[in-house]
């Protein structure tokens, strides 16, 4: 069946690093790929999506590239806030349309 | 994007009851799922929930534990049953809107804490 594997957690970091949140994929098909942040106390947020390879995916400074060659869609941020502290989980959606979620990273991005 | 609307937001119940959870969306969507967020954990797909029909459940999920109604396009239920603390976690709903087919918006989520 479908799985997503993501970086264990937590990452901490100084506000203004890089940030990297891996994320590997195994499906049939050709599923659609997402980020979704859950910010404390509060619910499930789309960050970003791409539905093909090679697609990019982009939102609020974050990034993703969607890589059919090595089963990947890595999470990127140049530059962290103390406001991107939250959990990130990457995901898979294929032809069913249910999502398959990683395990979940906990950021916290330190002033 | 849908606008969904979850009850209650938050329960605290005692063991052996039941709870039903209620899932609201402002526009008609296609499909509707359940999943559960235990403590610390990720998310868990429950079933999908199907217009007029028994949802259909996922490995390790029952019917008759998880009972599951969608009468229309836009309300769906999930019932907890027999709750023990083990059901500890926050339940979500998701929908796939008719106009956006390759994202799914979550709801608020339900807390439930089982004593």
């Amino acid at each position: 069946g479908d799985s997503v594997t993501q970086m264990e957690g937590p990452v901490t970091l100084s506000e203004e690093a890089f940030l990297t949140i891996n994320c590997t994929y195994t499906a049939t098909g050709y599923p659609s790929l997402f980020w979704y942040v859950q910010y404390p106390g509060e619910g499930l947020q789309l960050l970003l999506k791409a539905t093909k390879a090679d697609d990019k995916g982009s939102n609020k400074g974050f990034e993703a590239t969607y890589r059919k060659e090595t089963t990947s869609f890595h999470l990127e941020k140049g530059s962290v806030q103390v406001s991107d502290s939250a959990v990130y989980f990457c995901a898979l959606s294929g032809s069913a349309r249910q999502l398959t979620f990683g395990s979940g990273t906990q950021l916290t991005v330190l002033p | 994007s849908a606008v969904i609307s979850q009850k209650p937001s938050r329960d605290i119940c005692q063991r052996g009851t039941s709870l039903t959870i209620q899932c609201q969306v402002d526009s008609q969507v296609t499909m509707m799922f359940w999943y559960r967020q235990q403590p610390g954990q990720s998310l868990t797909l429950i079933a999908t929930a199907n217009q007029g029909s028994e949802a259909t459940y996922e490995s390790g999920f029952v019917i008759d534990k998880f009972p599951i109604s969608r009468p229309n396009l836009t309300f769906s239920t999930l019932t907890v049953s027999n709750m023990s603390p083990e059901d500890s976690s926050i339940y979500l709903c998701s929908v796939v809107s008719l106009h956006i087919y390759n994202e799914q918006f979550f709801g608020p989520g339900t807390r439930l804490t089982v004593l």
